[in-house]
């Protein structure tokens, strides 16, 4: 089956530096992959969708600025948090489609990435 | 805004029985309509799905019902097994889009 590798699976920081996260399809392509964020007895929230080749468009109330999404080829996705903060601690996941499926496929997720700013 | 929404953060039942969790949602935009699964510290695996223009879908022991009037849907899972044990999503897509819109989880044990 279509699998998402996310990586690191999880990641200690300091207040102020900046964080990436990588999300790659390894065997399949994906033109869409979308980032998830998790609060703890919340839903997955969608974040940001992350479009090849293009910029990314960012839910509401979420910060472009803090949040930058790279999507540089048809199989990695990266999401970079900058000048983290303890509030940006938070489980994050990515989800991929495969682009040769039809478009009621399912996503595909990533194990997620915990993050943990002191 | 809470677009979809599980109303039970928790549920328990003996091996062997069926488990009901449900899932219900506010946007009529909704065209097909997902469940979940996810254990701790990993990301949700893809359990069942159903369009909008049906109204059952059965995979094993998995079964989505929807009821597009109600704006509801139900997973049921019978007979359910310890293994089943783990918070089970459900989720929306909108049909401008591919973004999914999650609930918040409902936790399933399942007893022996």
């Amino acid at each position: 089956g279509a699998v998402v590798s996310q990586h690191p699976s999880r990641v200690i920081c300091k207040s102020g530096t900046s964080v990436k996260i990588e999300c790659r399809s390894l065997d399949f392509q994906a033109t869409t992959m979308f980032w998830y964020r998790q609060f703890p007895k919340k839903s997955l929230m969608l974040m940001a969708t992350s479009n090849e080749g293009s910029k990314a468009t960012y839910e509401q109330g979420v910060e472009k600025d803090k949040f930058l999404i790279n999507h540089a080829s048809l199989t990695l996705s990266t999401l970079t948090v900058t000048s983290a903060h303890p509030e940006d601690s938070s489980f994050y996941i990515c989800s991929a489609r495969d682009s040769g499926t039809s478009s009621n496929s399912p996503l595909h997720f990533g194990n997620g990435t915990r993050l943990t700013v002191t | 805004d809470q677009q979809v929404k599980q109303n039970s953060p928790s549920l328990s039942v003996q091996e062997g029985r069926i488990s009901i969790l449900n899932c219900d949602y506010t946007n009529s935009m909704f065209d097909y309509f997902l469940w979940y699964k996810k254990y701790p510290a990993e990301g949700p695996t893809f359990l069942i799905s159903i369009s909008s223009i049906k109204d059952k879908n059965e995979d094993g022991r998995f079964t989505v019902f929807l009821n597009k009037s109600a704006k509801h849907l139900s997973l049921h899972i019978v007979p359910s097994q310890p293994g089943d044990s783990a918070v089970y999503f459900c989720a929306a897509r909108r049909n401008s889009g591919y973004a999914l819109n999650f609930g918040k989880g409902t936790s399933l044990l399942v007893t022996p």
